[in-house]
C-alpha cells in the first residue's frame, strides 16, 4: 500500500494495557502528525514532528508518548488510557501544505 | 486566535440542487485554506485547496479575505458526494492544519 499506512486499523484494549499504533509513509515528506477523531468534536490535533523533532504537543495527557525514530515512522505509545480515549487515531504527513492521511486506528477502551 | 468555523452540521439537497457548504475562518496573517472530504469507509482526503484554483469533482471555492470564508460550492449535487466534508486552514509557518467541525453533505435521489 501506497502512501501513509497504519497499524493496527482495530484496537481494543483495557485500561492497563500498553499498546502502541504505528504510522508509515514513503512519500518522502518531512513531517508527520497524529490527530484525534472523536464522534462529537472535531479533528484535533496531537503531536506534529518536523524533521524527526517534535514542534508541537497540544496539551496531551501523558498517557499519549509519540516517537518518531525517523522520518518515515511515527509511533504513539499508549499507556493507561481511560475510556473516553475511545477514538480514531488519524496519521498524516505532509511536503509544502500537502498533507495525505492515514486510514486511521480505530482504538476502543474498555 | 486561528479558528474555522462550519456553522452547518448537516446539509440535505435532492440530486441536481446546487450545494453551498460554509467556511469562515479566524486568521491573522495570510492563511492557506484546504477543503478536505471523508466519502464513508474511506480516509479523509484533499478535496481542493484555495492556491490551486482548480474544480475537482464539480466542487469550487473561493478564499473571499473581506468576508473570511472559503465557502465549498457545487452547482448539481450529486448522490456520490454524500459524505464528511472539512473545511482547514494552515498556517504559512508551519505546517499545521487547523479543522472546522465539518458538515455532513446527504444527497438524496
Amino acid at each position: 500500500e501506497t502512501g501513509v499506512t497504519q497499524t493496527p486499523r482495530h484496537l481494543v484494549m483495557g485500561m492497563t494495557n500498553k499498546k502502541s499504533l504505528k504510522c508509515e509513509q514513503h512519500l518522502g515528506h518531512n513531517a508527520m502528525y497524529w490527530y484525534k477523531q472523536s464522534a462529537k468534536k472535531p479533528l484535533e490535533l496531537m503531536f506534529v514532528y518536523s524533521l524527526e523533532e517534535r514542534v508541537e504537543n497540544n496539551s496531551v495527557p501523558s498517557r499519549f508518548s509519540p516517537e518518531c525514530p525517523n522520518s518515515s515512522h511515527l509511533f504513539l505509545h499508549l499507556h493507561t488510557l481511560q475510556p473516553e480515549d475511545s477514538a480514531l487515531y488519524l496519521c498524516a504527513s505532509s511536503q509544502a501544505g500537502l498533507v495525505i492521511f492515514g486510514p486511521g486506528t480505530r482504538l476502543t477502551v474498555l | 486566535a486561528q479558528r474555522v468555523t462550519q456553522p452547518e452540521k448537516l446539509l440535505s439537497v435532492f440530486k441536481g440542487a446546487p450545494v453551498e457548504l460554509k467556511c469562515n475562518y479566524s486568521y491573522s496573517g495570510s492563511p492557506e485554506l484546504f477543503w478536505y472530504v471523508q466519502y464513508s469507509r474511506q480516509r479523509l482526503q484533499l478535496l481542493l485547496r484555495h492556491i490551486s484554483r482548480e474544480s475537482i469533482k464539480g466542487f469550487t471555492a473561493d478564499l473571499n479575505k473581506g468576508e473570511t470564508s472559503f465557502h465549498l460550492k457545487k452547482p448539481f449535487a450529486q448522490e456520490e458526494d454524500s459524505a464528511m466534508y472539512y473545511c482547514a486552514l494552515r498556517s504559512y509557518n508551519t505546517d499545521k492544519l487547523i479543522f472546522g467541525t465539518g458538515t455532513r453533505l446527504q444527497v438524496f435521489p
